[in-house]
């Protein structure tokens, strides 16, 4: 079992470029979660995907958006990037109720 | 509105000697505490977690502790060790809801010296 997987590991994009950050787990989980961590902020939950077919904002959405793409697979898109969308992006998944959720290895993003 | 808060950014011991990490939360719906250890350039790993219905739960070297009314939880690491040395973050979770939604602290460094 791979567990959970991101890709790309790292990315530099220029203001204004596109791109889509890949996840897919292969535990049969639920749900799934895309967050930020930048320094001295912990990690901040951007958008969330309970079950297969919805999906919800978090913490921090604007400037995002995201696909559940199957059971599998939840990805990231950011349309515009912006230097204040440098961070580090992690994806979860879980089992529904109370579970600890699994972490992927992250995305290294530099937008100047 | 930092609902997990973790005020030591880091926190350093000895080989072998007892490490405690802290943690506040200021929402009451929080029912189920997690701790995540994160090294560099990995993602966080779980570590050991508690519900709200106890108030303490022990998993080897590692041990958390909740209390409820000061809305408060620690871990204890007994005895530590340099491959200890990472992040720690706590993450809370709040009642109710099906799926696993968790606010995280900031982190704290935890260095262990041999």
């Amino acid at each position: 079992n791979a567990g959970v997987t991101q890709t790309p590991k790292f990315q530099v994009l220029k203001t204004g470029q596109s791109m889509t950050l890949q996840c897919a787990q292969d535990m049969n989980h639920n749900s799934m979660y895309w967050y930020r961590q930048d320094p001295g902020m912990g990690l901040r939950l951007i958008y969330y995907s309970a079950s297969e077919g919805t999906t919800d904002k978090g913490e921090v959405p604007n400037g995002y958006n995201v696909s559940r793409l199957n059971k599998r697979e939840f990805s990231l898109r950011l349309e515009s990037a912006a230097p204040s969308q440098t961070s580090v992006y992690f994806c979860a998944s879980s089992e529904r109720g109370p579970s600890e959720q699994y972490f992927g290895p992250g995305t290294r993003l530099t937008v100047t | 509105d930092q609902q997990v808060k973790q005020n030591s950014p880091s926190l350093s011991v000895q080989e072998g000697r007892i490490s405690i990490l802290n943690c506040d939360y200021t929402n009451s719906m929080f029912d189920y505490f997690l701790w995540y250890k994160k090294y560099p350039a990995e993602g966080p790993t779980f570590l050991i977690s508690i519900s709200s219905i106890k108030d303490k739960n022990e998993d080897g070297r590692f041990t958390v502790f909740l209390n409820k009314s000061a809305k408060h939880l620690s871990l204890h690491i007994v005895p530590s060790q340099p491959g200890d040395s990472a992040v720690y973050f706590c993450a809370a979770k709040e009642g109710g809801a099906s799926y696993g939604k968790l606010t995280f602290g900031q982190g704290t460094i935890l260095t262990v010296h041999p």
